[in-house]
Order: C-alpha cells, then structure tokens, then sequence
C-alpha cells in the first residue's frame, strides 16, 4: 500500500544526545514536511523540501536538521541544540502543488520523543 | 507566521445532531484552505482543498464553504455519527506553507 511510514513511533533521549526520526514516503511525491505538535498549538512547520536535495526551513527550524537524499525519505535530527525537543512529530509529503485538488498533504502515524 | 483560529475549540453533541465549525485567517495572501480530520491514533486524514471565494464542497454527510474576501471557513457535518468523532484541521496555504489551527475536538455521544 501507498503510504507514509515514520520510526520510530515513541523515542526517548538523554539532554545531550541527537536523535533521528525517520520518514519514508512511497507515493512518488515531489514535497516532504515535517510538523511538530505542542499540546494547545496547531501543527508547526519545521523543515519542508519540494525536491530532492533542497530543503528550506519552516518556522521553528532552530535546533533540527534534515537531508533529503532520496525522493522517498527525508529524516529529521533532533539536535543537543533544541531547548525543548518533547513532542510528537508528524511527518507528511504532497504532489507540491497545494492549490489543487491532489495537493493535500499524506501524513505518517507520528513519532512521540521524550527527553528525560 | 499566521494566526489561525478555530472555533469552538471542542464540541460534544449527541448522534443525529448537526454541527458546524470555523476556521479564521487572514485573507491577504492566500491560495487555499486544506481542511483535515484526525482521529486519534491515526495520521491526518485531507477532506477539502478548497481555493476560491464562495467555493463549497461536498463529502457525503460533510460539506465547507470558503470565503476568502473575509477570511473563514466552515464545516458542516449532518446528521452525526460516531465514527465522525475526531479533530478537524484547517490549514490556510500562503504559497510557501500551510499554516495550522489548533483544530476543533468532535465528540459524538450514541
């Protein structure tokens, strides 16, 4: 089936450790994203890529990092540098054309980090 | 960054009952209004792309209208049922990014 995968999907940490979510898309989508969710907030963008090899950062890109490699994948590292890194992390890709009809966004299960 | 306002914020109403919410944003600069329903423990769910004013659209029991000239959105669903339980999404496109509301929690009784 068609789909986004995320892992993993709990994860936890120590201060000081990088950790790496994953997202894999096998939709043959152009766009990826990644979204954080804070309780009582909408969605936050942190990174997005529309083609391989090219990323811009989103809102809240401070402390994450990205690559994209490869069309199908585009894995976020939580870096020592984000001051608060517990969330739960929504991962998502799109054709890249938002204005229509198949431009909505696919999104992962999520994947829940917690820094102890 | 864009300020998004959903409204109520959670609703509980009783099975066959009709509701409605909105979405608010800012109406410079915009290209489309996604709305998504997600229910809990599953991803994100589209049900409408929406981008012109007074444009409305149609999913079985759900239905948006867009008014972009005053900025808001609402979504109706009739005759509730319970597996419509879940937390609707809005998300605006400015032609860089969507920007999300905080979403609006449904809870149908049976």
């Amino acid at each position: 089936d068609g789909g986004i995968t995320q892992s993993p999907k709990y994860l936890f940490r120590k201060e000081g450790q990088n950790v790496t979510l994953s997202c894999e898309q096998n939709l043959n989508h152009d766009a990826m994203y990644w979204y954080r969710q804070d309780p009582g907030q909408g969605l936050r963008l942190i990174y997005y890529s529309q083609i391989v090899n090219d990323f811009q950062k989103g809102d809240i890109a401070e402390g994450y990092s990205v690559s994209r490699e490869k069309k199908e994948s585009f894995p976020l590292t939580v870096t020592s540098a984000q001051k608060n890194p517990t969330a739960f992390y929504l991962c998502a890709s799109s054709t890249g054309q938002p204005t229509t009809s198949t431009g909505e966004l696919f999104f992962g299960e999520g994947s829940r980090l917690t820094v102890l | 960054i864009l300020n998004v306002e959903q409204s109520p914020q959670s609703l509980h109403v009783q099975e066959g009952d009709s509701t409605n919410f909105t979405c608010s944003f800012p109406s410079s600069n915009f290209y489309a209004l996604h709305w998504y329903r997600w229910e809990t423990a599953k991803s994100p769910e589209a049900l409408f792309v929406m981008t012109l004013n007074g444009d409305e659209k149609k999913k079985g029991r759900i239905s948006a209208t867009l008014n972009t000239k005053e900025g808001y959105s609402y979504l109706y669903i009739k005759g509730s049922q319970p597996e419509d339980s879940a937390t609707y999404l809005c998300a605006p496109y400015t032609g860089n990014q969507f920007y999300f509301g905080t979403g609006t929690s449904l809870t149908v009784i049976p």
